[in-house]
């Protein structure tokens, strides 16, 4: 049981350069987030999906997009990384919205410099 | 009022004691609630529901006061690997019907 991968497990960007973080679940949900979590902070929603080819911004969607083609994958897109984008980035995925029994990934910790 | 505010700790508890936490919530109309657990730079896990009638699992205890809004947490015979942070979770029933993670609460058990 792979639960919810995410690729890479660490990222030093600079300034300015994009990527994207990889995240897929084997569950069949349809539901999938992606937060961040900054040092001794809580997690923030950046963009959720109710299904493949739904999303919605959540609370800090500025400076990322996501695309949901397939039930299975939510990948995360930074464009012109910015310091401020210096966190942990974790996936998540679950059953209903409001069930609570959240599965998340191993999460990614990028660094912008 | 936030919507759901916990002590950030961190508690500082002696192996073996009994050590108990709350989380308040700010919509009285929140309908489920829940316990996470997220060790030092590793993702959270559930670790509880928290029925009204209050519920237990092994050495957890979950306890709901609607009237005063808030869940507690109460971990009996503490072991070294109970250190973690300790979200509190809120499903707020509102339009979006997502769940809010409040920012956890740091507990160290002591050797």
């Amino acid at each position: 049981n792979a639960g919810v991968t995410q690729t890479p497990k660490f990222r030093i960007l600079k300034i300015g350069q994009s990527m994207t973080l990889q995240c897929a679940q084997d569950m069949n949900h349809n539901y999938m987030y992606w937060y961040r979590q900054d040092p001794g902070m809580g997690l923030k929603l950046i963009y959720y999906s109710v299904g493949a080819g739904i999303t919605d911004k959540g609370e800090v969607p500025n400076g990322y997009n996501v695309s949901r083609s397939t039930t299975e994958d939510f990948p995360l897109r930074l464009e012109l990384a910015a310091p401020s984008q210096t966190s942990v980035y974790f996936c998540a995925s679950s059953y209903s919205q409001g069930s609570g029994g959240y599965t998340f990934g191993s999460g990614t910790r990028l660094t912008v410099v | 009022r936030k919507e759901v505010e916990q002590d950030p700790g961190p508690f500082n508890v002696p192996e073996g004691a009994t050590v108990a936490f709350n989380c308040t919530y700010s919509n009285s109309a929140s309908q489920s609630f829940f316990w996470y657990r997220q060790d030092c730079r590793k993702e959270p896990k559930l670790l509880m529901s928290v029925y009204s009638s209050g519920n237990e699992d092994g050495r957890f205890t979950a306890q709901l006061n609607r009237a005063s809004q808030y869940i507690s947490l109460l971990i009996r015979d503490s072991k070294l690997s109970d250190s973690a942070t300790y979200l509190c979770v809120v499903n707020p029933m509102n339009r979006d019907d997502k769940i809010i993670f409040g920012k956890g609460t740091r507990l160290h058990i002591l050797p």
